[in-house]
């Protein structure tokens, strides 16, 4: 069946304009993330939905981050004043249920670069 | 706080050559252990898996032992190909986060020569 799918694949910014980036997750799967893969960070964590729930936003850099998920699928990250260090590449992933024991599926990432 | 470290790249191999990425990790309970690849110019694929101590995941002739006593999951393969040529990224996701997300190390990258 269908992966994640993310889009823009990619997306070139001015330093203070905003920016929406989109994810598609696996038809079914509850639990949504987002990462963040920068050159000298490696992979952190953004961002997580389950259901319904509250999300949990503990991995949001700052506040010009934010993020929403509408109908429990498609879900939307928010850049808004993009600086410079925003670039890099934004990947979402996700997963039948939000459980250690099962694996996330990632989307091919969106690569952001700010100008 | 849960972390992973990953053996620094690149590592440059001959095709044939056995391969082993080191990978040890701190978590506060009992997590899951994850082996990701990432392809030149691809996304993260799921490349195997380890949900308890002494249990082996294993694809595409790669493997890796969850060891509890060493805090480690090593990746290995015996015979690398030059299809191989990509970044590998160790993972774990622990129990006592609520909301599972994963924890990754920084990645190696493994290029492999004919």
């Amino acid at each position: 069946g269908a992966g994640v799918s993310q889009s823009p694949s990619n997306k070139v910014t001015e330093k203070g304009k905003d920016v929406e980036l989109r994810c598609d997750p696996i038809s079914g799967h509850t639990a949504l993330y987002w990462y963040r893969q920068s050159l000298g960070q490696g992979l952190e964590f953004l961002i997580y939905f389950q259901g319904n729930s509250a999300p949990d936003k503990s991995g949001l850099p700052s506040d010009r981050f934010s993020a929403e998920r509408t109908g429990g699928s498609v879900s939307t990250l928010t850049i808004q004043r993009t600086q410079q260090e925003d670039s890099a590449v934004y990947l979402c992933a996700s997963s039948l249920a939000p459980d250690r024991l099962v694996a996330q599926y990632f989307g091919p990432g969106t690569r952001l670069l700010v100008l | 706080g849960n972390s992973v470290t990953q053996m620094e790249g690149p590592v440059t191999l001959s095709e044939e050559a056995f391969l082993t990425i080191n990978c040890t990790y701190t978590a506060t309970g009992y997590p899951s252990l994850f082996w990701y690849v990432q392809y030149p110019g691809e996304g993260l694929q799921l490349l195997l898996k380890a949900t308890k101590a002494d249990d082996k995941g294993s694809n595409k002739g790669f493997e890796a032992t969850y060891r509890k006593e060493t805090t480690s999951f090593h990746l290995e393969k015996g015979s690398v190909q030059v299809s191989d040529s990509a970044v590998y990224f160790c993972a774990l996701s622990d129990p006592n986060s609520g909301n599972t997300p994963l924890v990754f190390g920084k990645g190696t990258r493994l290029s492999v020569i004919a």
